[in-house]
């Protein structure tokens, strides 16, 4: 099974900030890595895709890169709406894995 | 518009059995995998396996093979969650969801699965 490893698994940020979150794979899914946002009680929401495509509906203020083993989701300036639990899954083989999630709190 | 809609809360005593569904509509069911997600309290998201409906081909995570049972109804476009027996480390939030390639682009709102004595 493919390991995927986020960090940090918390962060404190102020609206307006600008938050990274990475995310590293134990073995190579090329391009094949997706984010998500959940907030407490809720579905996750799929938010970039193929490591760098944006969700239809999802705000240009997200913006995902990287390939092989080592990916990030950058947040330019966080929102009130913002704050919200982050996951990454690779999507190259079975079974299909996640990160262990970044909470994104306020400061 | 695609929606997925869950089952209602459950709870259970260990031991007991469970069948948990989701409804899909907006979407030509057979033509997509559709999947099961476990969020167990206060942790991550873990995937639990597919399903194809158009032929009933299913993948299961080896974590969770012999431990559940997915299955579709093609006929009333539902998803299945079944144990035969729980036990209490399966209290958990179950997701439903749509995958587009390898993607879960469409989520149910989720089935919190209690069991306790």
């Amino acid at each position: 099974d493919i390991q995927m490893t986020q960090s940090p698994s918390s962060v404190s940020a102020s609206v307006g900030d600008r938050v990274t979150i990475t995310c590293r794979a134990s073995q190579d899914v090329n391009t094949w890595l997706v984010w998500y946002q959940q907030k407490p009680g809720k579905a996750p929401k799929l938010l970039i895709y193929a490591a760098s495509y944006l969700e239809s509906g999802v705000p240009s203020r997200f913006s995902g890169s990287g390939s092989g083993t080592d990916f990030t989701l950058t947040i330019s300036s966080l929102q009130p709406e913002d704050f919200a639990t982050y996951h990454c899954q690779q999507a190259n083989s079975f079974p299909l894995t996640f990160g262990g999630g970044t909470k994104v709190e306020i400061k | 518009e695609v929606q997925l809609v869950q089952s209602g809360a459950e709870v259970k005593k260990p031991g007991e059995s469970l069948k948990i569904s989701c409804k899909a509509s907006g979407y030509i069911f057979t033509n997509y995998w559709i999947g099961w997600v476990r969020q167990m309290p206060g942790k991550g998201l873990e995937w639990m396996g597919i399903i194809y409906p158009g032929d009933s081909e299913t993948k299961y995570s080896p974590s969770f093979q012999g431990q559940v049972t997915i299955s579709a109804d093609k006929s009333t476009r539902t998803a299945y969650l079944q144990w035969s027996s729980l036990k209490a480390s399966d209290t958990a939030l179950y997701f439903c969801a749509k995958l587009d390639s390898l993607n879960l682009d469409y989520w149910g709102q989720g089935t919190l699965v209690t069991v306790s004595s």
